[in-house]
C-alpha cells in the first residue's frame, strides 16, 4: 500500500511571497489532515477534511492560509503572503475515518527568509 | 480542552541503558493514545498505540508503553537503548468519539551516548 505522498520536500521563500503544498492521501482514506510543526514543538492541527468538506479549521490562520480538497482526494495547502513565523514542517495525514490506520506523510519543510 | 504534557524536553541515555519517556494527558474520557518517533528530517513513525484492553502495549523497535488510568499517563519504555534510537518522541491522544484528530505533546528529544 502506498503511503501519504507530499511535495515538495523542501521550500525556501522570501517573506510576503506565496507558497503551496500538495498532499495525496492513501487511496480510500476519507479523512485528510494538515498539521504544522514548528521546530522544537509537537505538530498542531491546521485543518481536517472529511471527503471534500471541512470538518475543523479552527486553528487555520484564515487571513493567510487556505486549503482545499477537490474531489475528495488530493489536497493543497496555500500560504499567501508568508511570514517568518510560518517556517515549519507541514505534515499531511490521512485516515479511513477513524484513528485506526492514521498515517503521516514525510512532510514539507518550509523556510521563510 | 484536551492537552498532552511531556515533562522532559531532553533526555540523554547511554547505549544499552534503559529508557523511559513520560506522557501525561488531560482529557474528558479515556482517549486513544499513541507514541510516535521522528528522526531528523523525517516524518512521524508510529511506535505503538492503545485503544483498549491490555494496558501494557508492545510496539515496534522493542518499545512498550503502559497506560495508567489513575495517573492519566502513558509512559514509553525500552529496556536497552541502541544508538539508532536517538530521535524525537511524541505522545499523542485522540478521541474515541467523532473528531478523529490527534493532539500532540511537545516532544522529548533523546540523545544516546556511546
Amino acid at each position: 500500500e502506498a503511503g501519504v505522498a507530499q511535495s515538495p520536500r523542501y521550500k525556501i521563500i522570501e517573506k510576503r511571497q506565496s507558497v503551496a503544498f500538495w498532499c495525496n492521501p492513501i487511496s480510500g482514506h476519507a479523512t485528510l489532515y494538515w498539521y504544522q510543526q514548528i521546530l522544537g514543538q509537537g505538530p498542531k492541527l491546521l485543518i481536517q477534511f472529511q471527503n471534500n468538506g471541512v470538518v475543523d479549521d479552527s486553528q487555520l490562520p484564515k487571513d493567510r492560509f487556505s486549503a482545499e480538497r477537490l474531489k475528495g482526494v488530493d489536497s493543497t495547502l496555500k500560504i499567501q503572503p508568508a511570514k517568518l513565523e510560518d517556517s515549519a514542517v507541514y505534515l499531511c495525514a490521512s485516515s479511513p475515518g477513524s484513528l485506526h490506520g492514521y498515517t503521516f506523510g514525510s512532510g514539507t519543510r518550509l523556510t521563510v527568509v | 480542552a484536551q492537552s498532552v504534557t511531556q515533562p522532559d524536553i531532553h533526555i540523554t541515555v547511554s547505549e544499552g541503558a534503559s529508557l523511559e519517556l513520560r506522557c501525561n494527558y488531560s482529557y474528558g474520557a479515556t482517549p486513544y493514545l499513541f507514541w510516535y518517533v521522528q528522526s531528523p528530517g523525517q516524518g512521524l513513525q508510529l511506535l505503538l498505540k492503545y485503544f483498549s484492553g491490555d494496558t501494557l502495549v508492545q510496539g515496534i523497535k522493542g518499545f512498550e508503553a503502559e497506560f495508567k488510568r489513575s495517573q492519566s499517563s502513558f509512559n514509553l519504555r525500552k529496556p536497552s537503548v541502541h544508538w539508532s534510537d536517538a530521535a524525537e518522541y511524541f505522545c499523542a491522544v485522540g478521541p474515541k468519539a467523532a473528531g478523529n484528530k490527534l493532539t500532540f505533546g511537545g516532544g522529548t528529544r533523546v540523545l544516546v551516548k556511546p
